[in-house]
Protein backbone atom coordinates (compact mmCIF):
# COMPACT_ATOMS: atom_id res chain seq x y z
CA UNK A 1 0.00 0.00 0.00
CA UNK A 2 1.84 3.15 -1.86
CA UNK A 3 1.39 6.55 0.62
CA UNK A 4 0.41 8.26 -2.44
CA UNK A 5 -2.77 6.75 -4.17
CA UNK A 6 -2.85 6.53 -8.14
CA UNK A 7 -4.96 4.41 -10.35
CA UNK A 8 -3.52 1.24 -12.03
CA UNK A 9 -4.55 2.26 -15.32
CA UNK A 10 -5.25 4.61 -17.64
CA UNK A 11 -5.54 4.55 -21.55
CA UNK A 12 -6.28 7.07 -24.22
CA UNK A 13 -6.15 7.10 -28.06
CA UNK A 14 -3.46 9.04 -30.00
CA UNK A 15 -4.54 12.75 -30.06
CA UNK A 16 -6.52 12.81 -26.95
CA UNK A 17 -5.84 13.99 -23.50
CA UNK A 18 -5.83 11.68 -20.15
CA UNK A 19 -5.07 13.08 -16.49
CA UNK A 20 -3.56 11.09 -13.96
CA UNK A 21 -4.00 11.24 -10.36
CA UNK A 22 -1.87 11.32 -7.45
CA UNK A 23 -3.88 11.35 -3.65
CA UNK A 24 -1.70 12.02 -0.10
CA UNK A 25 -2.33 13.47 2.87
CA UNK A 26 -1.44 16.60 5.39
CA UNK A 27 1.98 14.92 6.29
CA UNK A 28 2.64 15.15 2.52
CA UNK A 29 1.74 16.45 -0.56
CA UNK A 30 -1.10 18.58 1.83
CA UNK A 31 1.99 19.73 3.78
CA UNK A 32 2.57 21.33 1.63
CA UNK A 33 5.31 19.36 0.29
CA UNK A 34 6.49 19.71 -3.65
CA UNK A 35 5.16 16.90 -6.10
CA UNK A 36 7.44 15.75 -8.38
CA UNK A 37 6.64 13.18 -11.69
CA UNK A 38 8.31 10.71 -13.54
CA UNK A 39 7.91 9.03 -16.74
CA UNK A 40 9.23 5.04 -16.66
CA UNK A 41 9.57 3.34 -20.24
CA UNK A 42 10.82 -0.60 -20.13
CA UNK A 43 14.08 -1.34 -19.79
CA UNK A 44 15.08 2.22 -19.07
CA UNK A 45 15.60 4.37 -15.34
CA UNK A 46 12.80 7.05 -14.51
CA UNK A 47 12.97 10.10 -16.34
CA UNK A 48 11.80 13.33 -14.24
CA UNK A 49 9.07 14.87 -16.34
CA UNK A 50 8.05 17.50 -13.89
CA UNK A 51 9.16 19.06 -10.38
CA UNK A 52 8.37 21.67 -7.84
CA UNK A 53 4.52 20.81 -8.63
CA UNK A 54 4.29 22.10 -12.52
CA UNK A 55 7.74 23.00 -13.49
CA UNK A 56 9.27 20.71 -16.65
CA UNK A 57 12.85 20.55 -16.89
CA UNK A 58 14.64 21.19 -19.93
CA UNK A 59 13.72 19.28 -22.84
CA UNK A 60 10.56 18.25 -21.49
CA UNK A 61 7.29 18.57 -24.53
CA UNK A 62 4.78 21.05 -22.87
CA UNK A 63 2.20 18.05 -23.49
CA UNK A 64 3.23 17.28 -20.21
CA UNK A 65 1.24 19.35 -17.59
CA UNK A 66 0.68 19.01 -13.60
CA UNK A 67 -1.37 20.55 -11.18
CA UNK A 68 -1.94 20.37 -7.07
CA UNK A 69 -4.43 21.04 -4.98
CA UNK A 70 -5.14 20.30 -1.20
CA UNK A 71 -3.48 16.33 -0.68
CA UNK A 72 -4.03 15.58 -4.46
CA UNK A 73 -2.30 16.36 -7.60
CA UNK A 74 -2.86 15.87 -11.10
CA UNK A 75 -0.36 15.14 -14.49
CA UNK A 76 -1.89 15.69 -17.66
CA UNK A 77 -0.65 14.54 -21.29
CA UNK A 78 -2.08 15.99 -24.21
CA UNK A 79 -1.91 15.16 -27.87
CA UNK A 80 -1.20 11.51 -26.44
CA UNK A 81 1.93 9.70 -28.69
CA UNK A 82 2.95 6.26 -28.77
CA UNK A 83 6.01 6.81 -27.30
CA UNK A 84 3.80 8.27 -24.36
CA UNK A 85 2.96 4.66 -23.35
CA UNK A 86 4.77 4.27 -19.81
CA UNK A 87 4.18 3.87 -16.38
CA UNK A 88 4.04 7.37 -14.82
CA UNK A 89 4.93 7.75 -10.78
CA UNK A 90 4.28 10.68 -8.45
CA UNK A 91 6.98 11.58 -5.09
CA UNK A 92 6.74 13.75 -2.42
CA UNK A 93 8.43 13.80 1.02
CA UNK A 94 6.16 12.54 3.83
CA UNK A 95 6.89 14.05 7.01
CA UNK A 96 5.69 11.19 9.09
CA UNK A 97 8.34 9.65 11.32
CA UNK A 98 11.73 10.76 10.31
CA UNK A 99 10.53 12.19 7.09
CA UNK A 100 11.02 11.04 3.77
CA UNK A 101 10.51 10.21 0.46
CA UNK A 102 7.38 8.41 -0.91
CA UNK A 103 6.29 7.56 -4.52
CA UNK A 104 2.73 6.75 -5.96
CA UNK A 105 2.48 3.28 -6.61
CA UNK A 106 2.39 3.69 -10.17
CA UNK A 107 0.02 4.68 -13.24
CA UNK A 108 0.18 2.43 -16.39
CA UNK A 109 -0.70 4.54 -19.62
CA UNK A 110 -1.88 2.74 -22.58
CA UNK A 111 -2.06 4.56 -25.27
CA UNK A 112 -4.47 2.68 -27.81
CA UNK B 1 26.30 17.62 -16.76
CA UNK B 2 26.71 15.13 -14.17
CA UNK B 3 26.48 11.43 -15.17
CA UNK B 4 26.28 8.47 -13.16
CA UNK B 5 27.65 5.04 -13.19
CA UNK B 6 26.73 2.07 -11.10
CA UNK B 7 27.28 -1.54 -10.89
CA UNK B 8 27.59 -4.34 -8.23
CA UNK B 9 26.53 -8.23 -7.83
CA UNK B 10 23.64 -9.35 -9.80
CA UNK B 11 23.16 -12.38 -7.35
CA UNK B 12 22.58 -12.74 -3.69
CA UNK B 13 21.98 -15.33 -1.17
CA UNK B 14 19.41 -14.99 1.40
CA UNK B 15 20.63 -13.61 4.59
CA UNK B 16 24.22 -11.95 3.26
CA UNK B 17 24.46 -8.84 2.25
CA UNK B 18 23.84 -6.41 -1.13
CA UNK B 19 26.44 -4.43 -2.42
CA UNK B 20 26.10 -2.00 -5.46
CA UNK B 21 28.50 1.28 -6.21
CA UNK B 22 27.70 4.42 -8.12
CA UNK B 23 30.49 6.40 -9.93
CA UNK B 24 30.00 10.06 -10.35
CA UNK B 25 31.47 11.46 -13.40
CA UNK B 26 31.11 15.45 -15.03
CA UNK B 27 31.04 17.05 -11.48
CA UNK B 28 31.53 16.10 -7.81
CA UNK B 29 29.26 14.92 -5.42
CA UNK B 30 28.64 18.08 -3.61
CA UNK B 31 25.35 19.93 -4.41
CA UNK B 32 23.36 16.81 -4.71
CA UNK B 33 21.83 14.61 -2.73
CA UNK B 34 22.60 11.08 -3.81
CA UNK B 35 19.61 8.34 -3.72
CA UNK B 36 18.80 4.63 -3.94
CA UNK B 37 15.71 3.28 -5.61
CA UNK B 38 14.54 0.00 -6.59
CA UNK B 39 11.48 -1.33 -8.40
CA UNK B 40 10.65 -5.24 -7.31
CA UNK B 41 9.07 -6.94 -9.72
CA UNK B 42 5.15 -6.37 -10.44
CA UNK B 43 5.52 -3.51 -7.90
CA UNK B 44 6.45 0.39 -7.84
CA UNK B 45 9.17 2.33 -7.29
CA UNK B 46 10.29 2.43 -3.80
CA UNK B 47 12.98 4.53 -2.23
CA UNK B 48 15.18 3.56 -0.03
CA UNK B 49 17.31 6.63 1.48
CA UNK B 50 19.93 9.20 0.58
CA UNK B 51 22.82 10.09 1.60
CA UNK B 52 25.06 13.79 0.88
CA UNK B 53 28.73 14.40 0.24
CA UNK B 54 29.20 14.64 3.71
CA UNK B 55 27.62 11.75 4.56
CA UNK B 56 24.58 12.85 5.86
CA UNK B 57 22.03 10.21 5.50
CA UNK B 58 18.00 9.71 5.98
CA UNK B 59 16.56 5.94 5.07
CA UNK B 60 13.15 4.68 4.61
CA UNK B 61 11.87 3.95 7.52
CA UNK B 62 11.09 0.48 6.61
CA UNK B 63 14.23 -0.25 5.89
CA UNK B 64 16.16 1.46 7.90
CA UNK B 65 17.28 -1.59 10.15
CA UNK B 66 19.23 -3.18 7.04
CA UNK B 67 20.72 -0.41 5.24
CA UNK B 68 23.78 1.47 5.02
CA UNK B 69 24.64 4.14 2.66
CA UNK B 70 27.56 5.96 2.64
CA UNK B 71 30.32 8.23 -0.01
CA UNK B 72 33.98 8.11 -1.10
CA UNK B 73 34.93 11.51 -1.64
CA UNK B 74 38.22 10.51 -2.84
CA UNK B 75 37.04 8.36 -5.56
CA UNK B 76 33.50 10.09 -6.71
CA UNK B 77 31.68 7.28 -5.83
CA UNK B 78 28.64 6.02 -3.33
CA UNK B 79 27.60 3.41 -1.92
CA UNK B 80 24.54 0.83 -0.83
CA UNK B 81 24.70 -2.01 1.24
CA UNK B 82 21.17 -4.21 2.13
CA UNK B 83 21.68 -6.60 5.09
CA UNK B 84 19.52 -9.71 5.93
CA UNK B 85 18.46 -9.67 2.13
CA UNK B 86 15.36 -12.68 0.97
CA UNK B 87 13.74 -12.96 -1.94
CA UNK B 88 11.76 -9.50 -1.22
CA UNK B 89 14.68 -7.70 -2.06
CA UNK B 90 14.77 -8.77 -5.80
CA UNK B 91 14.44 -5.81 -7.96
CA UNK B 92 16.38 -3.24 -10.17
CA UNK B 93 18.20 -0.76 -8.38
CA UNK B 94 19.16 2.82 -9.19
CA UNK B 95 21.13 5.29 -8.08
CA UNK B 96 20.07 8.83 -8.52
CA UNK B 97 20.45 12.52 -7.85
CA UNK B 98 18.42 15.33 -6.33
CA UNK B 99 20.04 18.75 -6.59
CA UNK B 100 20.49 19.90 -3.19
CA UNK B 101 21.05 23.59 -3.29
CA UNK B 102 17.75 26.09 -2.01
CA UNK B 103 14.16 24.41 -1.73
CA UNK B 104 15.40 20.79 -0.58
CA UNK B 105 11.95 19.49 -1.55
CA UNK B 106 11.28 21.63 -5.01
CA UNK B 107 14.08 19.01 -7.00
CA UNK B 108 13.19 15.95 -8.37
CA UNK B 109 15.47 13.79 -9.49
CA UNK B 110 16.69 14.62 -12.79
CA UNK B 111 20.12 11.98 -12.84
CA UNK B 112 19.84 8.25 -12.98
CA UNK B 113 21.85 5.73 -13.05
CA UNK B 114 21.11 2.71 -15.77
CA UNK B 115 19.72 0.03 -12.78
CA UNK B 116 21.66 -2.60 -11.63
CA UNK B 117 19.38 -5.97 -11.38
CA UNK B 118 19.68 -8.18 -8.31
CA UNK B 119 18.53 -11.49 -7.56
CA UNK B 120 18.29 -12.71 -4.72
CA UNK B 121 18.48 -16.86 -4.47
CA UNK B 122 20.14 -19.81 -2.96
Amino acid sequence: QSVLTQPPSVSGAPGQRVTISCTGSRSNIGAPYDVHWYQHLPGKAPKLIIQGDTSRPSGVPDRFSASRSGTSASLAITGLQAEDEAVYYCESFDNSLSGFWVFGGGTKLTVL
Amino acid sequence: QVQVQQWGAGLSKPSETLSLTCAVSGGSLSGYYWNWIRRSPGKGLEWIGEINHSGTTNYNPSLKSRVTMSVDTSKNSLSLNLQSVTAADTAVYYCAARFGRGRYYYYGMDVWGQGTTVTVSS
